[in-house]
């Protein structure tokens, strides 16, 4: 069973460009969870996507970003007119169920961010 | 806003020693959760801890959940060069049970020297 696939692992992009980040979750997994991991900080909570709904967006920045899990394929982060602030690791979680007391996530390897 | 103090940020000791990691909150948490992560890695999950005063064991590992459910600690005994590498720990915020959001503490990074 292949964890968490996230591709592409490192992506370069100039000011202005879109960066689109993918992310497979584990086979099984509906719940998919963005995080951003800045330099020399934790990890911060951005979206929350169950199958083609937004459940939670309140960590996203209210421009430029935007986050999709379709029927089919992968779920997608997408930044448009990227600045040099948006360098990060982005990390995709997904998990098999969500519940009150136990909600496990299992994290891809990430995608590094570098805006030049 | 919920936050969860990693202590300490830092923490470099010899092969063999035992060292304690902090989380601490004033909020409650439905759950939390230790990951280790590697440079240029994701987190990779260790434990779940979800009642008061719960304690569990990986190994040379302990963790523990404070009986108020805002605070945990890990237990490394006998460091080994291995355990080298970023610990985070993680919440569920009660008021997120729902959603299954993870508040994340800073993180320790531990250096185990041989």
């Amino acid at each position: 069973n292949a964890g968490v696939m996230q591709n592409p692992r490192h992506l370069v992009r100039r000011r202005g460009q879109e960066a689109r980040l993918r992310c497979s979750p584990m086979k099984g997994h509906s719940h998919v969870y963005w995080y951003r991991q800045l330099p020399e900080e934790g990890l911060k909570f951005m979206v929350y996507l169950q199958k083609e709904n937004i459940i939670d967006e309140s960590g996203m920045p209210k421009e430029r970003f935007s986050a999709e899990f379709p029927k089919e394929g992968p779920s997608i982060l997408r930044i448009q007119q990227v600045v040099r602030g948006d360098s990060a690791a982005y990390f995709c979680a997904s998990s098999p169920r969500v519940t009150r007391m136990n909600t496990e996530a299992f994290f891809g390897q990430g995608t590094r961010l570098t805006v030049v | 806003t919920q936050l969860l103090e990693q202590s300490p940020q830092f923490l470099s000791i010899q092969e063999g020693e035992n060292l304690t990691v902090y989380c601490n909150s004033s909020s409650v948490f439905s759950s939390l959760q230790w990951y280790r992560q590697e440079p240029g890695e994701g987190p990779v999950l260790l434990v779940t801890v979800v009642t008061g005063g719960e304690v569990k064991k990986l190994k040379r590992l302990t963790f523990q959940f404070g009986d108020a459910r805002k605070d945990s600690s890990l237990h490394i005994t006998a460091a080994q060069p291995g355990d080298t590498g970023l610990y985070l720990c993680a919440g569920v915020g009660e008021g997120s049970g729902n959603t299954g959001k993870l508040i994340f503490g800073q993180g320790t990074t531990l250096q185990v020297k041989p």
